[in-house]
């Protein structure tokens, strides 16, 4: 399966934990994305990173959160001290990266729950 | 600030019919608009897109029609089948971005 892989695809932790989200991108890709899903909303931006680099984290909280996409290995999306707010699915994407119109390709998802 | 607006959080068709679904935008810098389907426990699956320079991208079943002066498209399903049953998203962006602002979703049931 070529697709966009995240796990865990369940994620439990109680307030004051870290969370780590991870997402491998499809084969050939370059390019990853982070979305929130909160419940009854679309899917908000959170962050853009090509490898080795964070292109835009605008739609990041400003505090606590941080992303990476090293060389090797996947992406990690890393929330420190959840709260009972940070609960939701966080959902990744990836790109070839072309100029104009490129299509992302979503993940199943991590669904974080904060107790 | 909500820049994509699906007013219609649901929808009921029966099985073989036309499913229609709406989708609204303000920013006018938007050229490329996507639907995207999703089951439940599931991510996004990439429907159709259709790029500003059109107003009309056929794929079987799924047609997408875009209005520019209105800031509206809108996605057919014909005929809408059981399997159909899913969350739909409508997303924008402009083209040499990358960011895509979603719509809340419409869930559309298909009844047998």
């Amino acid at each position: 399966n070529a697709g966009v892989m995240q796990n865990p695809r369940h994620l439990v932790r109680r307030r004051g934990q870290e969370a780590r989200l991870r997402c491998s991108p499809m084969k050939g890709h370059s390019h990853v994305y982070w979305y929130r899903q909160l419940p009854e909303e679309g899917l908000k931006f959170m962050v853009y990173l090509q490898k080795e680099n964070i292109i835009d984290e605008s739609g990041m909280p400003k505090e606590r959160f941080s992303a990476e996409f090293p060389k090797e290995g996947p992406s990690i999306l890393r929330i420190q001290q959840v709260v009972r707010g940070d609960s939701a699915a966080y959902f990744c994407a990836s790109s070839l990266g072309l100029a104009g119109p490129d299509t992302q390709y979503f993940g199943p998802g991590t669904r974080l729950t904060v107790l | 600030d909500q820049q994509v607006k699906q007013n219609s959080p649901s929808l009921s068709v029966q099985e073989g019919r036309i499913s229609i679904l709406n989708c609204d935008y303000t920013n006018s810098m938007f050229d490329y608009f996507l639907w995207y389907k999703k089951y439940p426990a599931e991510g996004p699956t990439f429907l159709i897109s259709i790029s500003s320079i059109k107003d009309k991208n056929e794929d079987g079943r799924f047609t997408v029609f875009l209005n520019k002066s209105a800031k509206h498209l809108s996605l057919h399903i014909v005929p809408s089948q059981p399997g159909d049953s899913a969350v739909y998203f409508c997303a924008a962006t402009i083209s040499n971005d990358y960011k895509l602002s979603f719509g809340a979703g419409t869930t559309v049931t298909v009844r047998a």
